[in-house]
């Protein structure tokens, strides 16, 4: 089975810091996604990026930076932590094949909280 | 504007009884897929369904299944017998050219025993 790891399910940080949240997928999908889940707003996207080094912005890019140095890590950076920032997020990850009936595979999430 | 609404934040349904959830959504292109996915309490979203909008036959997959309204821009989940574990949050999404989804803001079901 598809595993995709965030590293951390509940993170506590304070206004300004500067914020990694990581995820790691373990079968060389070449699609990694970051989600924002906010309680009726569904899920957002805020970045995502369809091959190491490459990235594209989703809906929601503000505050927020990606790293994909490698093909199994995807990284979001929030350069300065704001309130507004508090949210489940979450990791995805896809093949490309053609076609577009490939599924996402998530991570178990990340719930932040920005104080 | 690409969009996806669930109409319905909230659904209840009897053990075995039959409960629908509704999706409506909003796009221009004539070649995409549609999907629902569930999230329990753990958080592990997961594919329940999935349907090429080609496809005429409504997609099923066990106890759940759809009913596709393409003119009408409408993909309705149908889950029969009710367990306690389908109680989770749904989330209706398509996706279009290119790599990116579009999700629904979600319907939480409640399972009655």
């Amino acid at each position: 089975d598809v595993k995709v790891t965030q590293s951390s399910r509940y993170l506590v940080k304070r206004t300004g810091e500067k914020v990694f949240l990581e995820c790691v997928q373990d079968m060389d999908h070449e699609n990694m996604f970051w989600y924002r889940q906010d309680p009726g707003l569904g899920l957002r996207l805020i970045y995502f990026s369809y091959d190491v080094k490459m990235k594209e912005k989703g809906d929601i890019p503000e505050g927020y930076s990606v790293s994909r140095e490698k093909k199994e890590r995807f990284s979001l950076i929030l350069e300065s932590a704001s309130t507004n920032q508090t949210s489940m997020y979450l990791c995805a990850s896809s093949l490309s094949l053609p076609g577009l009936l490939e599924k996402l595979f998530f991570g178990s999430g990340t719930q932040l909280s920005v104080l | 504007a690409q969009t996806v609404t669930q109409s319905q934040p909230e659904m209840s349904v009897q053990e075995a009884e039959t409960v629908t959830l509704s999706c409506t959504y909003d796009t221009s292109e004539s070649d995409y897929y549609l999907f629902w996915y569930k999230q329990p309490p753990s958080r592990q979203m997961i594919l329940v369904i999935r349907q090429e909008a080609y496809k005429q036959q409504n997609a099923t997959e066990n106890r759940f299944s759809v009913n596709f309204q393409k003119a009408a821009k409408s993909f309705s989940l149908k889950i029969s017998d009710s367990q306690l574990g389908d109680a989770a949050m749904y989330f209706c999404a398509y996706r279009v050219t290119g790599n990116q989804f579009y999700f629904g803001t979600g319907t939480s079901l409640t399972v009655i025993p």
